[in-house]
């Protein structure tokens, strides 16, 4: 089973709203990833937690906010976003240490933010 | 400066045609290599990838690719195209052993007519 599941598949929220966007993998995988798309461009990273730990903070601004509860769970915590912020957000997981180092990718969360 | 090129933006083919979609990198070493798909509002799947060994790879979906070092390429290969096969490709590299950080091209949107 390579799955990895995000929810909600659709969020929008005004611009003082908080939200949270959930990841959810059950490969054993040990490397989770945020990452943002925009329409008709490649996916950017955000945010690399390695054995649940911080790993890269592709210099996001502080009003995302990740966090990784477990080693099967990824959330990225929303607060004050822009309009600009709307786009896909798309979360993976991989697991290098056992020589796996391709990253695989759940379905999204397209957000928009009014 | 590492980088990867997908010199077309669009390519529409016939069904049944053959199909090329290709990808060269800039990078100090052999990257690890890899080809993911997107469908509209979609995560991206892992077509292959391509870390050592044999240069021709294949993948999911009747799809292969060669790694040609000489060119610094990995182009997409697929002998028949279906409709289902719309879609943007990307391709995207990554540092042998640490593929956290994965450099993707622009993309390629595929579009397959009747």
């Amino acid at each position: 089973d390579t799955e990895v599941t995000q929810t909600p598949k659709h969020l929008v929220m005004g611009m003082t709203n908080k939200k949270s966007l959930k990841c959810e993998q059950h490969m054993g995988h040990r490397a989770m990833y945020w990452y943002k798309q925009k329409a008709k461009k490649p996916p950017e990273l955000m945010f690399v937690y390695s054995y649940e730990k911080l790993s890269i903070n592709e210099s996001v601004p502080s009003r995302f906010s990740p966090e990784c509860p477990n080693s099967s769970l990824l959330n990225l915590h929303l607060h004050a976003l822009q309009p600009e912020d709307s786009a896909l957000y798309l979360c993976a997981s991989s697991h290098p240490t056992s020589g796996s180092y391709e990253q695989y990718f759940g379905p999204g969360t397209r957000l928009t933010v009014t | 400066a590492q980088s990867v090129t997908q010199p077309d933006i669009h390519i529409t083919v016939s069904e049944g045609a053959s199909l090329e979609l290709r990808c060269n990198y800039s990078y100090g070493a052999t990257p690890y290599l890899f080809w993911y798909v997107q469908s509209p509002g979609q995560g991206l799947q892992l077509l292959l990838k391509y870390f050592s060994g044999d240069t021709l790879v294949q993948g999911i979906k009747g799809f292969e690719a060669e790694f040609k070092r000489s060119q610094s390429s990995f182009n997409l290969r697929k002998p028949s195209v279906h409709w289902s096969d719309a879609a943007e490709y990307f391709c995207a590299v990554g540092r042998p052993y640490n593929t956290d950080k994965l450099i993707f091209g622009t993309g390629t949107r595929l579009q397959v007519f009747p």
